[in-house]
């Protein structure tokens, strides 16, 4: 399994550009989360999908949309990138319902680094 | 959920144990304790997690206060590999969503 794979690794933008950042898991988790992370600080959650067909806002969505395409995929675009997105971008799954309680671990992927100039 | 505070930074020495404080004064009844850890560059990787009793692991133990009050982590040898910023997290399961909140974690340097 590869767990949870992020593209890209590396993205530079213009100001205004827009891009999209995929993530897809192969561990059939039902929930999905995409975070932000900037230096020295620790990560944010920007948007979730607790399963296929929702999503929901986190902590900091403004500028951000996201996408569940399927039960495998999570992606999460910028539509006019600014230089305050500059940042770290994580993408997790965690499996939920019918575990034990309490047995809820994120798995998250490698990270797109992303500067907007 | 809960608030959590954890010193920004340790030093231990190779081979020794690493001692990692949490206080989380606040947390609820249902709240659980988790620790992730992020090497540099990297996603954060779970490493324990517990509600009230000690826990163990292949990775760590997990000492939580009779009151729940505190808990520490313990890196019972710690290797170079080891440093990184180990993050404490208090959440329920009533959480929406069962979202992480990160704070600043304890950024641990293992030195030879």
């Amino acid at each position: 399994n590869a767990g949870v794979t992020q593209t890209p690794k590396f993205q530079v933008l213009k100001t205004g550009q827009s891009m999209t950042l995929q993530c897809a898991q192969d561990m059939n988790h039902n929930s999905m989360y995409w975070y932000r992370q900037d230096p020295g600080m620790g990560l944010r959650l920007i948007y979730y999908s607790a399963s296929e067909g929702t999503t929901d806002k986190g902590e900091v969505p403004n500028g951000y949309n996201v996408s569940r395409l399927n039960k495998r995929e999570f992606s999460l675009r910028l539509e006019s990138a600014a230089p305050s997105q500059t940042s770290v971008y994580f993408c997790a799954s965690k499996e939920v319902p019918g575990l034990p309680t309490g047995q809820e671990t994120q798995y998250f992927g490698p990270g797109t680094r992303l500067l907007v100039l | 959920d809960a608030k959590t505070t954890q010193p920004p930074s340790m030093d231990c020495a190779e081979g020794r144990a690493a001692n990692l404080p949490c206080n989380h004064s606040t947390i609820s009844g249902n709240e659980y304790v988790y620790w992730y850890r992020q090497i540099h560059s990297q996603g954060p990787q779970y490493i324990i997690h517990g509600l009230k009793n000690n826990e163990t692991n292949e990775m760590a133990s997990l000492i939580i206060t009779e009151d729940r009050k505190s808990s520490t982590l313990i890196l019972p040898h710690a290797t170079l590999r080891d440093t990184a910023v180990y993050y404490c997290i208090v959440r329920s399961d009533n959480n929406a969503g069962n979202m992480l909140t990160f704070g600043g974690g304890t950024r641990l340097m293992v030195k030879p």
